[in-house]
């Protein structure tokens, strides 16, 4: 069975630090995507970045960079240089390449960046 | 539109009667996915819709939960006789196709509706 794990319930950084969230993800197909989402107070879910399994690099967007370690099936999420308006909650995601295709969620992670 | 869009943002109804969600997905996208977001179970899918074909409704919780996809485009998702825990955040998402990539892996969310159930 599929499977997403978040185990940082709550998570503070200072702004302009930097702050990784973590995942790990339990699949034995081969091909999958990895994604984290974004959702702040308004309640809109937000891509970030998105990861394929075959893909040799770590995906960045900006400053956000995504820790893929197949072999340990994790993916974390780093985010650099804090900002006030990164407080969220962060739910990371798989999606599979058969079946239906929907997104795994993991429970989420709720960041908090301290001025 | 650019993006997903839902409506209502809000509902609120009486235990018992019958709702009716609506998702307009990002022109061009084939695929369309519901989702609910409760307190107790974090994000749960319902239903995928693919093109033309069959849809997936191996997550709807129970037969009082139904969808329908016309013209491949917009989408109703309807609860009858609803209870309360059906009180949750209703997303629909959409991509542009069957998953293989970045481009088609990716699903892009609506602001969701949030039912309240009295």
């Amino acid at each position: 069975a599929q499977k997403i794990t978040q185990t940082q319930p709550g998570m503070f950084v200072q702004e302009k630090e930097a702050v990784t969230l973590d995942c790990t993800y339990d699949t034995s197909d081969p091909s999958y995507g990895l994604f984290w989402y974004k959702q702040p107070s308004s309640g809109e879910m937000i891509f970030l970045i998105y990861q394929g399994s075959y893909d040799q690099q770590n995906a960045t967007e900006g400053r956000y960079s995504l820790n893929f370690q197949k072999a340990r099936k994790s993916a974390n999420l780093v985010i650099s240089a804090s900002q006030l308006g990164d407080s969220a909650m962060y739910f990371c995601a798989m999606r599979l390449r058969t079946g239906a295709n929907n997104l795994f969620f993991g429970t989420g992670t709720r960041l908090t960046v301290i001025p | 539109g650019a993006g997903v869009s839902q409506s209502p943002s809000n509902k609120v109804t009486e235990k018992g009667k019958d709702v009716e969600l609506r998702c307009d997905p990002i022109s061009g996208h084939t695929a369309l996915y519901w989702y609910r977001q409760s307190l107790g179970q974090g994000l749960e899918f319902l239903i995928y819709f693919q093109g033309n074909s069959a849809p997936d409704k191996s997550g709807l919780p129970s037969d009082r939960f139904s969808a329908e996809r016309t013209g491949g485009s917009v989408s109703t998702l309807t609860i009858q006789r609803t209870q309360q825990e059906d009180s949750a955040v209703y997303l629909c998402a959409s991509t542009k196709g069957l998953a293989g990539g970045p481009n088609t892996d990716t699903q892009y969310f609506g602001p969701g509706t949030r039912l309240t159930v009295l």
